[in-house]
């Protein structure tokens, strides 16, 4: 069965400072998908960044970066430069196929907290 | 472009009431949807999806039930609530088949059982 471990319950930065939020999975498929989700108090979940099993191109967008390591399977998360509209909760999420749906397991979020 | 609706945004009802909570998807056709909950100071767990008109699948035995009479339309129902059942729903459309996408949340129903 699929797992994915966010060690990190909650983390509190300093505006400009750089965190990194932590994400291990567990598969026995060869080919999956990994995401990471941002949800802000108001509820919604936004979706920043979505990595193929087969890609572990590290990739950067802006102040964000994923690294996706398979050999310990991880698939980390870095803020660089905080801002106070960082704060939310963020969750990491590993996909299967299967039977032509692709169900989502997420951890349980990391809750970030920028401080100003 | 895909939106998903989702309705109402919160509601509080009492134990042992009826729930029916609605999900419409506007911008494409025959699309895998989801109900997931996320109980309070948890992740987000997978309840019910479909892959067409009438099909279920139930992923946690509980409460609730769902049906997708229209291709386009997935809901959500309780006979009888209970304070369990409280939590934020949310309906998802996967986008997978698209490159570098994953699902389209909607705003979310936020429950409370009373």
């Amino acid at each position: 069965a699929q797992k994915v471990t966010q060690a990190q319950t909650e983390i509190s930065v300093v505006e400009k400072e750089d965190v990194t939020l932590d994400c291990v999975y567990e598969t026995r498929d060869t080919t999956y998908y990994l995401f990471w989700y941002k949800q802000p108090p108001s509820g919604e979940l936004v979706f920043l960044i979505r990595r193929n099993s087969f890609d572990e191109q590290n990739e950067i967008s802006g102040r964000y970066s994923w690294n996706f390591q398979k050999s310990t399977s991880s698939f980390n998360f870095t803020i660089t430069a905080s801002q106070v509209v960082d704060s939310a909760v963020y969750f990491c999420a590993l996909s299967e196929s299967g039977a032509g749906s692709y169900q989502l397991t997420f951890g349980k979020g990391t809750k970030l907290s920028v401080i100003p | 472009s895909q939106t998903i609706h989702q309705w109402p945004a919160t509601l509080v009802q009492p134990v042992g009431s009826p729930l029916s909570l609605e999900c419409t998807v506007e911008g494409t056709s025959n699309p895998n949807l989801y109900w997931y909950r996320q109980a309070a100071g948890r992740g987000l767990q997978l309840l019910f999806y479909s892959v067409g008109i009438g099909q279920i699948s139930s992923e946690v035995p509980q409460n609730l039930s769902a049906s997708r009479p229209q291709d386009r339309q997935f809901i959500l129902s309780s006979k009888k609530l209970l304070l369990s059942d409280s939590g934020f729903y949310l309906c998802a459309l996967d986008r997978i088949e698209i490159a570098n996408y994953g699902y389209t949340f909607g705003s979310g129903t936020r429950l409370t059982v009373v």
